[in-house]
């Protein structure tokens, strides 16, 4: 079955420190790719996306993510966590199919401290 | 540029109550429409979609249904509320890049 699974529902990094999120999918086919944030009791916001071309994709405030399709992941980085940078954030993918389908990974809350 | 807003931003119902939430999406036209729940630790589940008008599929049974009366007018519904509906609900809408576009969510309290 295809799914998305985030390690770790909660992180903790110092600021200033590296910020790693890690989202792994299962599917034969490479999907499309998205990261998402969200700040409390907001919506999600796009943070970054991968559909073909380079691997290594740019995003927002400073995030990137490199699809490596060997070890079917999409993890999430930052180089130098900010305290703005807490929030929950949701790895999603849609997969080949017939519909505009995206699932969820359940998320990972960012702790940011000072 | 392209805007979705649904409403109201906080609900507090009683069990058995009727349940409607909004969701209207401006600057584009035949948007694929969504609604999620989102609960705590459990990620966004998707509740319903829509690729066109009267167009509306069920992800998973439930107590809640969902119409879209017009292009970019989408409605979740329910004729009587349960406790197990509390939640954060999202409206969201894509075009066929697949990336979604979020409302800013309601938060229903079922009592």
């Amino acid at each position: 079955a295809q799914s998305v699974t985030q390690l770790g529902s909660h992180v903790s990094v110092s600021e200033g420190a590296l910020v790693l999120l890690r989202c792994n999918y299962s599917s034969s086919v490479p999907p499309y790719l998205f990261w998402y944030v969200q700040y409390p009791n907001q919506g999600l916001q796009l943070l970054l996306k991968y559909t073909t071309g380079a691997t290594l994709v740019k995003g927002i405030n400073g995030f990137e993510a490199e699809f490596k399709k060997s070890e079917t992941s999409f993890h999430l980085t930052k180089p130098s966590a900010h305290m703005s940078d807490a929030a929950e954030y949701f790895c999603a993918v849609r997969f080949s199919g017939g519909y505009q389908k995206v699932t969820f990974g359940i998320g990972t809350k960012l702790q940011v401290i000072p | 540029s392209q805007t979705i807003h649904q409403w109201p931003a906080t609900l507090v119902q009683p069990v058995g109550s009727p349940l409607s939430l909004e969701c209207t999406v401006e600057g584009t036209s035949n948007p694929n429409l969504y609604w999620y729940r989102q609960a705590a630790g459990r990620g966004l589940q998707l509740l319903f979609y829509s690729v066109g008008i009267g167009q509306i599929s069920s992800e998973v049974p439930q107590n809640l249904s969902a119409s879209r009366p017009q292009d970019r007018q989408f409605i979740l519904s329910s004729k009587k509320l349960l406790l197990s509906d509390s939640g954060f609900y999202l409206c969201a809408w894509s075009q066929n890049t697949g990336e979604l576009f979020f409302g800013e969510g309601s938060r229903l309290t079922v009592l």
